[in-house]
């Protein structure tokens, strides 16, 4: 049972438009939540992070949206930048069960110059 | 500032073998977690320690895979005997848990090929 899913596995935006990741999640007990990106042959690197009591978190060119209702996050990216092509992961925690995240199943980006 | 290093990079073995992977995390970090990147199941949690102890082993898929933390700066993940399905990407990513943010910094994984 997948409980943070991200529904779009690829996405393609040219350079200087908006990118916008989605990420839906099924357990309202999520407090935190995070994205990371990956490149090819790598490990995924912490991008940016939101709070369950917070809406929004910004940070450069990136910056998270968070609807409880709809236990809905979005990422966005303004402007995109060739560099950002990678594949973004969105992850969840849940405070009471430890320190444990719970990844989508990703969302690959390509930027076109 | 070394990240959390891996070891081996790349491990390809015949089924029936013993496999080791290895993790060094962060310095001063107190949680270590290991992963499995596949296309089926994605990125998967097998095993996470805190200050070296197991908390939840809930991910690990059968008794052939054990994992240790005998010291804050090393861990193994040993699978034995290996099957072709074990076939995946290996990481370990480390936080500081409870000491500060829960952000998880990963290795640069393990790939592991059985045949």
């Amino acid at each position: 049972d997948q409980q943070v899913k991200q529904n779009s596995p690829s996405l393609s935006v040219q350079e200087g438009r908006i990118s916008i990741l989605n990420c839906d999640y099924t357990n309202s007990m999520f407090d935190y939540f995070l994205w990371y990106k990956k490149y090819p042959a790598e490990g995924p690197t912490f991008l940016i992070s939101i709070s369950s009591i917070k809406d929004k978190n910004e940070d450069g060119r990136f910056t998270v949206f968070l609807n409880k209702s709809a236990k809905h996050l979005s990422l966005h990216i303004v402007p995109s930048q060739p560099g950002d092509s990678a594949v973004y992961f969105c992850a969840a925690r849940i405070k009471a069960a430890g320190n444990k995240l719970t990844f989508g199943g990703g969302t690959r980006v390509l930027v076109k110059p | 500032d070394a990240g959390v290093i891996q070891s081996p990079r790349h491990e390809v073995t015949e089924m029936g073998q013993e496999v080791t992977l290895r993790c060094k995390p962060i310095s001063g970090h107190n949680s270590l977690f290991w992963y499995r990147q596949t296309m089926m199941r994605g990125l998967e949690l097998l095993i996470y320690f805190n200050n070296n102890v197991p908390i939840d082993d809930s991910g690990m898929p059968e008794d052939r895979f054990s994992a240790k933390m005998p010291n804050a700066s090393f861990s193994t993940l040993k699978i034995q005997p290996s099957e072709p399905r074990d076939s995946a990407v290996y990481f370990c990513a480390s936080s500081l848990g409870d000491r500060g943010s829960i952000e998880q910094y990963f290795g640069p994984g393990t790939r592991l090929t059985v045949t």
